[in-house]
């Protein structure tokens, strides 16, 4: 299907567990995103990427760790997992030069 | 930093207009203004966007004023759907770091029968 799809959906997992957390989009936009969303804060930029092989940090990157291997995907990963990220965590990609950034569904994490 | 500044919720009745207002007076000369949201559970939804001009697409009306310091989203007829939490943004059009949504808090609209 085309669009933009995060798995898993729903995640619990152990505080020190690493955890990866995938984002994988249809449209080869050149720009990809991970926000987190908390109660009280909205959506937080984590990390974006312009391009395969080029990431930066965003507003939150602090435990985090991203990928960039090929154009469609751009997996986030929880190196060890705190309570602190327990979150909500969004995906979205935009195409250069573009207005728009179209986001996943989310994926819900739990970290006990 | 808050870049725009939005009351915290709203509500209007099913079928008439919602006016969503925005304050973004320390907005610059190249920043436009974005308007997503986000439906319950839902990841955000992009609206429409402008830098001066009023514009309107198939899903609202946006009405920026001439100082460009506040902008109104205009849905012309609510519907239940509508139910969601707003998010006005300005940025910069282009890549890199200006490719970023700085998201603040929103407007919750609340849309009753």
């Amino acid at each position: 299907d085309a669009g933009i799809t995060q798995s898993p959906r729903y995640k619990i997992t152990e505080t020190g567990r690493q955890v990866t957390l995938m984002c994988h989009q249809t449209w080869s936009h050149s720009y990809m995103f991970w926000y987190r969303q908390d109660l009280g804060h909205g959506l937080r930029l984590i990390y974006y990427s312009a391009a395969a092989d080029i990431t930066d940090k965003g507003e939150v990157p602090d435990g985090y760790v991203v990928s960039r291997s090929k154009t469609e995907n751009f997996p986030l990963t929880l190196e060890s997992a705190t309570r602190s990220q327990t979150s909500v965590y969004f995906c979205a990609s935009m195409e250069l030069n573009q207005e728009t950034q179209y986001f996943g569904p989310g994926t819900r994490l739990l970290v006990l | 930093d808050a870049k725009t500044t939005q009351p915290t919720s709203m509500d209007c009745a099913e079928g008439r207009a919602a006016n969503l207002p925005c304050n973004h007076s320390t907005i610059s000369g190249n920043e436009y203004v974005y308007w997503y949201r986000q439906i319950h559970s839902q990841g955000p939804q992009y609206i429409i966007h402008g830098l001066k001009n009023n514009e309107t697409n198939e899903m609202a009306s946006l009405i920026i004023t001439e100082d460009r310091k506040s902008s109104t989203l205009i849905l012309p007829h609510a519907t239940l759907r509508d139910t969601a939490v707003y998010y006005c943004i300005v940025r910069f059009r282009g890549s890199g770091a200006n490719s970023k949504l700085t998201f603040g808090k929103g407007i919750t609209l609340s849309v009753r029968p």
